[in-house]
């Protein structure tokens, strides 16, 4: 068990809708990531936060949203949904977002998204 | 743009033998190096480095980083079958103050009893 806490574990929802992926970091841990696997692109990075604020953007598309809440949990917003945006997504957290600190960062168990 | 390449995609060996995976990565303002084994769902740590030519240990596991050449492996020894996973590289970078992870697509690595 890493600590970092997601839910839902798995989702089955239709082509348009939107969904929120939730993320608890571990105590302590300030910042929070989240990425999508899916079996031909692999572990792909989205967005990362630290203490609230966005802190690196990678491949997140327009349609899928996050933020960091006053108490560090992070939610993952995915609107318009289509079946390629069917993954696991999972969200990431370490202590810091690394300046001069080394930066391991620990994954929760993800979030299975369904898209039909 | 960053990257990072795993060889081999698959592999599938014989309990007790010996495995070594590998790495390479090109990451502008690169920190260092994690591997991740991931079995069922969450990857999970197993080591970070950060120094060239200084080997990390885990029991049966080991791996070491080569700046000079942009690479890392790991080496399995005495595989068992529950080393069965994907086993996951990912470069670090710092940039603008924020860290990022860039993942490898993985070594599918199968041991077979």
């Amino acid at each position: 068990d890493s600590g970092v806490t997601q839910t839902p574990k798995h989702l089955i929802t239709a082509t348009g809708q939107r969904v929120t992926l939730r993320c608890s970091p571990r105590s302590g841990d300030l910042s929070v990531y989240w990425y999508q696997q899916s079996l031909d692109q692999g572990l792909q990075f989205l967005i990362q936060y630290y203490n609230g604020e966005e802190r690196a953007k990678g491949n997140i598309l327009e349609r899928f949203s996050a933020q960091q809440f006053p108490d560090l949990h992070s939610e993952l917003n995915l609107s318009s949904l289509e079946l390629g945006d069917s993954a696991l997504y999972f969200c990431a957290s370490s202590v810091d977002h690394g300046q001069g600190v080394r930066n391991t960062i620990y994954f929760g168990e993800g979030s299975w998204l369904t898209v039909v | 743009e960053d990257k990072v390449v795993q060889s081999p995609l698959s592999l599938v060996v014989h309990e007790g033998d010996t495995v070594t995976l590998n790495c390479s990565y090109e990451v502008t303002n690169f920190r260092s190096l994690l591997w991740y084994k991931q079995e069922k769902k969450a990857p999970t740590f197993l080591f970070m480095l950060t120094s060239s030519g200084i080997e990390k240990k885990s029991g049966r596991l080991s791996s070491i980083l080569d700046k000079k050449e942009l690479s890392s492996i790991l080496n399995i020894t005495a595989t068992q079958t529950g080393d069965s996973a994907i086993y996951l590289c990912a470069g670090t970078y710092s940039g603008g103050g924020a860290d990022g992870l860039t993942f490898g697509k993985g070594t599918h690595l199968i041991i077979q009893p």
